[in-house]
């Protein structure tokens, strides 16, 4: 089983839609819970960080669920800037306790 | 926005040469990594570094070598490289959990 699991996609959704990506994690002892995002043959960049309470920022809403062990992002009113892959990182069972990234998933928006 | 860069941007060069990509961070992070990832496929962490004359090897094997004698500096050394060697390859610095990646080097061995 890996340790961060996340639905492949791609997600095709119109322009103005509510899109939902979920990713469990193996590891009940993680602490730090992040998603990236990352374009077509870019980097990764960090888009928010994931706390107990859940957090927004603008149209994303980031959720953590411990006691399934699931990390939830919502993006509302998606905008073709959108499009991209969403990375689930959650600090992992690797050794010195570092991040490990999920394979993603695909979003793609369109007009 | 993150200080980290990365050379060359792309490289091609033949089997059996030696290269060395370059990674420098001015934000005095002292952790980096380096992490190798296909066309759509997953990131694998190769190497990575708690500071000045600390390296590890990361989840995935790798024939490369790296070095941390500066905080700045992360260098990736490729002693012989194969066509298998090609990916892009993405460097990555944090100070606490939080990692940021430079442009990455996109590496192709003919």
């Amino acid at each position: 089983r890996k340790e961060v699991e996340q639905d492949p996609g791609p997600f095709n959704v119109p322009e103005g839609a509510t899109v939902a990506f979920n990713c469990t994690y193996s590891n009940s002892a993680s602490q730090s819970f992040f998603w990236y995002r990352q374009d077509c043959r870019k980097e990764p960049k960090l888009l928010m960080s994931v706390y107990s309470s859940g957090n927004e920022d603008g149209r994303f809403t980031a959720q953590l669920n411990r006691a399934s062990q699931y990390i939830s992002l919502l993006i509302r009113d998606s905008k073709l800037s959108d499009s991209a892959t969403y990375l689930c990182v959650v600090n992992g069972e690797n050794a010195g306790n570092m991040l490990t990234f999920g394979g993603g998933t695909r979003l793609m928006v369109k007009p | 926005e993150a200080d980290i860069y990365q050379t060359p941007r792309y490289l091609v060069i033949g089997t059996g040469k030696k290269i060395t990509l370059e990674c420098s961070q001015t934000m005095g992070h002292d952790k980096m990594y380096w992490y190798q990832q296909d066309p759509g496929m997953e990131l694998h962490l190769i190497h990575y570094s708690y500071g000045v004359n600390s390296t590890e090897k990361g989840d995935l094997s790798s024939e490369s070598t790296v070095s941390r004698i500066r905080t700045e500096h992360f260098p990736l050394t490729l002693e012989s490289a194969r066509p298998s060697h090609t990916s892009q390859y993405l460097c990555a610095s944090s100070f606490s959990y939080e990692q940021y990646f430079g442009p990455g080097t996109r590496l192709t061995v003919t």
